[in-house]
């Protein structure tokens, strides 16, 4: 069965300094794998995917992620944070294309100035 | 492109009372649409998977009887919560998949439910 683990609950990080947010799977097969982020009492927004190919993943608002197959993980970095990304972020993982996703429980993400 | 809307964004109703959550691909057709449950500060639950015509496939321990989805259209899912209850309140988030080959799925902004 696949799964997915968030460890960190909740991180604070101070604002104009680096992020990394971290993401282990667990799956049988090549996954495809998501982060999506989450503002307070709203949908999921796609920050990133990756199905294929490069490694290392650009996303929108200036993150990135890197598939590490050795340690399936697949964290997300942000070299600078802003205010406006306080929020919370989940990782999924699934099998492509119209097959349910399994989520992480999220981290939540505070900025202080 | 590849939106996904919710009606309503938030509704209360009265325990015993049935609530109909709509969710529509506005600019694509969607073979697939999920449901999703989420508790305050906690992760995404699958519910139920939807396909066009078909009935829903509902993930374990979730009650069929009580949550009714039915995906009449490439655009359109709803669900309806049967005869609500308190426990029933909840964040329900539905996302659309517009094919097998997308890869991806397309969420909607979510409907706060509260059972009074």
């Amino acid at each position: 069965a696949q799964s997915v683990t968030q460890p960190d609950i909740h991180i604070t990080v101070s604002e104009g300094a680096s992020l990394e947010l971290r993401c282990n799977y667990s799956y049988g097969a090549t996954p495809y794998l998501f982060w999506y982020v989450q503002s307070p009492g709203q949908g999921l927004q796609l920050l990133l995917k990756y199905f294929s190919g490069d490694t290392l993943v650009q996303g929108i608002k200036g993150f990135e992620a890197e598939f590490k197959r050795s340690q399936s993980s697949f964290n997300l970095r942000k070299p600078s944070v802003h205010w406006s990304d306080a929020a919370e972020y989940f990782c999924a993982v699934g099998p492509g294309g119209n097959e349910k996703l399994t989520f992480g429980t999220g981290t939540r993400l505070t900025i202080i100035p | 492109g590849a939106v996904v809307s919710q009606h309503p964004s938030w509704v209360i109703c009265k325990s015993g009372t049935s609530v109909k959550i709509e969710c529509r691909s506005l600019d694509f057709q969607a073979t697939t649409m999920f449901w999703y449950r989420q508790f305050p500060k906690q992760s995404l639950m699958l519910m139920a998977t939807s396909n066009e015509g078909s009935k829903a496939t509902y993930e374990q321990g979730v009650e069929k009887d009580k949550f009714l989805i039915n995906h009449a259209s490439l655009t359109l899912s709803t669900l309806t919560v049967t005869s609500a209850h308190p426990e029933d309140s909840s964040f329900y988030i539905c996302s659309a998949s517009p094919s097998a080959s997308s890869y991806e799925q397309y969420f909607g902004p979510g409907t706060r439910l509260t059972v009074t």
